[in-house]
């Protein structure tokens, strides 16, 4: 059982804002830790998204916000685009009993 | 550019060994903790260990630890698993990627990824 709990789908049409929601323990999220997001097309290298709660890597587009407090994350992407269509991964760092890295179960956007 | 190779997947029997590769390029391979995640078929990222730049430290999922090792050649830019006594639930694609951090830190999270290398342990 993941130590990030993530909705399996969620969908929005061309142009729409969608939110995808992280929910941590206190032995992740909880203990302060920061989430991180992951775009990922089967079949590619998964794609670092936001790192450090709210921070973009050079090169993705500002679409693409996150936020954190306390045991519960969010990413926001606002102006849908049908490139979007992904599975999207929370993740950080555990300290619970034999783990140190959890991913939360992944969310299928689909752009209708 | 920046890019990171696997290879080495393949079929083996329950009980059986395999050992994947990752090769790395444009970059400092020795400045870098590196991970291995895995894919398993229809389900979703799990991380399976990491290993320091200087390959002084590693750490392993608990459904790893005993079975796998990882190690690091910096010489060849190569990062290695040894998967022993494979398992059918040790089915699914595996990913190296690179730690976030620059030596001598790492953060435990991943700005580089692989496509991946599937192995299938079946009978």
């Amino acid at each position: 059982q993941s130590g990030l709990t993530q909705p399996p789908s969620v969908s929005g049409a061309p142009g729409q804002r969608v939110t995808i929601s992280c929910t941590g323990t206190r032995y992740n999220l909880g203990a302060g830790f920061d989430v991180h997001w992951y775009q990922h097309v089967p079949g590619t290298a998964p794609k670092l998204l936001i790192y450090a709660n709210n921070n973009r890597p050079s090169g993705v587009p500002d679409r693409f916000s996150g936020s954190k407090s306390g045991t519960s994350a969010s990413l926001a992407i606002t102006g849908l685009q049908v490139d979007d269509e992904a599975e999207y991964y929370c993740q950080a760092i555990d300290i619970g009993p034999g783990t140190y890295v959890v991913f939360g179960g992944g969310t299928k956007l689909t752009v209708l | 550019q920046v890019q990171l190779v696997e290879s080495g997947g393949g079929v083996v029997q329950p009980g059986g060994s395999l050992r994947l590769s990752c090769l790395a390029s444009g970059f400092t391979f020795s400045n870098y903790a590196m991970h291995w995640v895995r894919q398993a078929p229809g389900k979703g990222l799990e991380w399976v260990s990491i290993i320091s730049f200087d390959a002084k430290n590693e750490y392993y999922a608990d459904s790893v630890k005993g079975r796998f090792t990882v190690s690091r050649d910096s010489s060849k830019n190569t990062l290695y698993l040894q998967m022993n006594n494979l398992r059918t639930e040790d089915t699914a694609v595996y990913f190296c990627a690179r730690d976030f951090g620059v030596i001598p830190d790492y953060y435990y999270y991943m700005d580089v990824w692989g496509k991946g290398t599937t192995v299938s342990v079946s009978s």
